[in-house]
């Protein structure tokens, strides 16, 4: 079966500060990657997506993937109140095959 | 504010009752899907369609229809729903199911309640 797993948070940063998020997916043959922001309710809004190992940087905002650990994470740098909300990784197994994590609330206190 | 477009974006509906969801997208893209989203779950993929054939069909119950007339535009036909279906659907499209990009874009969503 296929998952994708995030921690459910909360994760909690100061303003200013580097937020972590990590998701890790369980079907080797996945080929790519995406990071979506959920404010509360509001629809998922994507933010990055990454094809292949290594770094992608986007803003404040990095992608990293590594398929031999079965990991991808995102890197929010120099984080903001308006960051706070829920991101939610999603790993595409091919065309019509996404899988959603569960997604992981982030907090950045002023 | 994205190219998905959904009426209604609330819709509170008893069991008995049948009801259409409307999903538009204006990005020009060959797919377009229904995703599930309850509360402290993931979201779940409902169905799938490209060039308006229905590629995807992830267990749906039958009380659940989708349609896609064109590669615009999609529906999602309800009737005698359960309590248990209360939740925000949401629509999405992307350029492909074939090759890159595979990103999805989403629309609004509709908050569903079944009384």
């Amino acid at each position: 079966q296929k998952e994708v797993e995030q921690n459910s948070g909360p994760l909690s940063v100061p303003e200013g500060a580097i937020a972590s998020l990590n998701c890790t997916y369980s079907d080797r043959g996945s080929q790519s990657f995406f990071w979506y922001r959920q404010y509360s309710g509001k629809s998922p809004e994507l933010i990055m997506s990454i094809y292949s190992n290594g770094d992608k940087e986007d803003g404040r905002f990095t992608a990293q993937l590594n398929k031999a650990s079965q990991y991808v994470s995102l890197l929010i740098r120099d984080s903001q109140p308006s960051d706070s909300a829920t991101y939610l990784c999603a790993v595409n197994l091919s065309g019509q095959n996404f899988v959603f994590g569960p997604g992981t609330r982030l907090s950045v206190l002023p | 504010e994205t190219g998905v477009t959904q009426t209604p974006r609330h819709l509170v509906m008893g069991m008995t009752n049948k009801k259409s969801l409307k999903c538009e997208q204006h990005l020009g893209h060959n797919a377009m899907y229904w995703y599930k989203q309850s509360a402290k779950k993931p979201l779940e993929l409902m169905f799938v369609y490209s060039l308006e054939e229905r590629v995807e069909n992830n267990s749906v119950p039958s009380r659940f229809s989708p349609e896609c007339p064109n590669s615009s535009h999609l529906f999602l036909h309800l009737h005698t729903l359960q309590p248990e279906d209360s939740a925000l659907y949401l629509c999405a499209s992307s350029q492909d199911i074939v090759a890159v990009p595979y990103e999805q874009y989403f629309g609004p969503g509709t908050r569903l309640t079944v009384t």
